[in-house]
């Protein structure tokens, strides 16, 4: 069952800031977030391995809530390079499930 | 180098006919994956091979079979193409069935 992304759309100016939710409906063993620039293929941008983890990786970042089986991705002072749709992919029992993705258009 | 690639880039074709796509990856991994996005760029899986065997088929058509010669290879075939079929068709990679996925190209297929 595919998780659900949180917002749809999301249009930000650049240095803005922008949080886009996933959640489960049921228990996760892991989450990955993936980002699509349109016409090529996603590409990883970080795992979350177990409850209450963070990772980030220059001004993104990322949270597990194994409880509550959600996931959130944090776009901080974003750039025009963000622009993109994210994939929120649920890992239970070795099969990946993506949301439906977020689209983030960041402008100038 | 390209670590997961994809033949064809582009697939025309009418309906009825059959058609391959191939994947091949030289990242020694283990697993191989296909998944299908359709125009609103729902992303889902078909089929995940590990080590050369099927582990997770999802409910796609017979029409589907994906064939994997070796582990860096994974195939996939289509007969009798249908509308509904046209969607871009990415293969990926992992180390193992929990790990990062590195996606090819895509395969842009349009069935007229």
């Amino acid at each position: 069952q595919q998780p659900v992304q949180s917002p749809q759309a999301v249009i930000l100016r650049e240095g803005e800031d922008a949080v886009i939710n996933c959640s489960s409906s049921k228990a996760l063993y892991s989450v990955h977030w993936y980002r699509q620039k349109h016409g090529e293929a996603p590409v990883f941008l970080m795992i979350l391995l177990k409850g209450g983890e963070q990772k980030g990786h220059e001004k993104i970042s990322a949270s597990f809530n194994e409880k509550k089986q959600q996931s959130s991705l944090y776009l901080t002072a974003s750039q025009l390079s963000y622009s993109g749709t994210y994939f929120c992919g649920t890992e239970n029992t070795y099969k990946l499930s993506f949301g439906a993705g977020t689209t983030v258009t960041v402008r100038a | 180098d390209t670590a997961v690639s994809q033949t064809p880039k582009y697939l025309v074709t009418q309906m009825g006919n059959d058609k391959s796509i191939k994947c091949e990856q030289n990242l020694g991994h283990d697993t191989m994956y296909w998944y299908k996005q359709d125009s609103k760029k729902f992303l889902k899986i078909m089929f995940s091979y590990n080590n050369k065997e099927l582990i997770i088929n999802e409910t796609v058509p017979n029409r589907f079979s994906p064939k994997s010669p070796d582990k860096a290879h994974l195939n996939l075939h289509i007969n009798s193409l249908e509308l509904g079929d046209s969607a871009v068709y990415f293969c990926a990679s992992s180390l193992g069935r929990q790990e990062t996925q590195y996606f090819g190209p895509g395969t842009r297929l349009l069935v007229l």
